[in-house]
């Protein structure tokens, strides 16, 4: 069975600060991880997804890159500012056709970036 | 181009009621999924509708049941409620054409509070 972690569960940091959040998962297998963001109350907003195949995917301040071989993630967002406060989830897809598009996700990080 | 939308947004109800919950997916999307979050578990898989077939379901009990239509819009109920339904219900969007590239968008949420 598929588990997500997502440590630490919150995070604090000064604006301006580069942001490294880490997650982890215990099977391989997986098609794709995709990295969300979600404001308090809200849905969820995709960020990033990375193919199993690929090693890092890019979009403006965000990086993300995937070692699929250790079970790892890492989001980076560079030079925090205070709207990126948000929870942050990754989320993985296995590789197997019964599962469809069934999505196993982690605990999420809380961050706070203050001004 | 609209995305993922979902009726009601708020929905309050009592113990032993039964209610539905809607979603329209992005145009063109054929794959609906559907999860509860609530604090203490997070995000869980419900099921996942696919050309009006269900193809996954997550571990819930019978309570809880969905469709999906020929124009891909969904629903999903849930009967004799209970207070531990109280959660937000998310409902995400995919082409589901890739496995690998598939993007899952998701709508707002109806966030479902039992009395």
């Amino acid at each position: 069975k598929q588990e997500v972690t997502q440590i630490p569960a919150a995070l604090s940091v000064p604006e301006g600060e580069n942001l490294v959040l880490n997650c982890s998962f215990t099977d391989s297998a997986i098609y794709n991880l995709q990295w969300f963001r979600q404001d308090p109350g809200k849905g969820l907003t995709s960020l990033l997804l990375i193919q199993s195949s690929q090693r890092e995917q890019t979009s403006g301040r965000l990086n993300a890159s995937l070692d699929k071989s250790s079970g790892r993630s890492t989001l980076y967002i560079a030079a925090s500012q205070p709207g990126d406060s948000a929870t942050y989830l990754c989320a993985v897809r296995p590789h197997a056709l019964a599962a469809g598009n069934k999505l196993t996700f982690g605990g999420g990080t809380r961050v706070l970036v203050k001004p | 181009k609209a995305g993922v939308t979902q009726t009601p947004r708020y929905l309050i109800k009592t113990r032993g009621q039964q209610v539905t919950l809607s979603c329209s997916p992005i145009s063109g999307h054929r794959s609906v999924s559907w999860y509860q979050q609530t604090p203490g578990q997070g995000l869980q898989f419900l099921f996942e509708y696919f050309s009006e077939t269900q193809r996954n379901k997550g571990n819930f009990p019978g309570r809880f049941s969905g469709r999906q239509f020929s124009n891909s819009r969904s629903e999903m109920n849930v009967s004799t409620l209970e207070l531990g339904d109280s959660a937000l219900y998310l409902c995400a969007s995919s082409l589901a054409v890739s496995g690998a590239t598939d993007t899952q968008y998701f709508g707002p949420g109806t966030r479902l509070t039992v009395l």
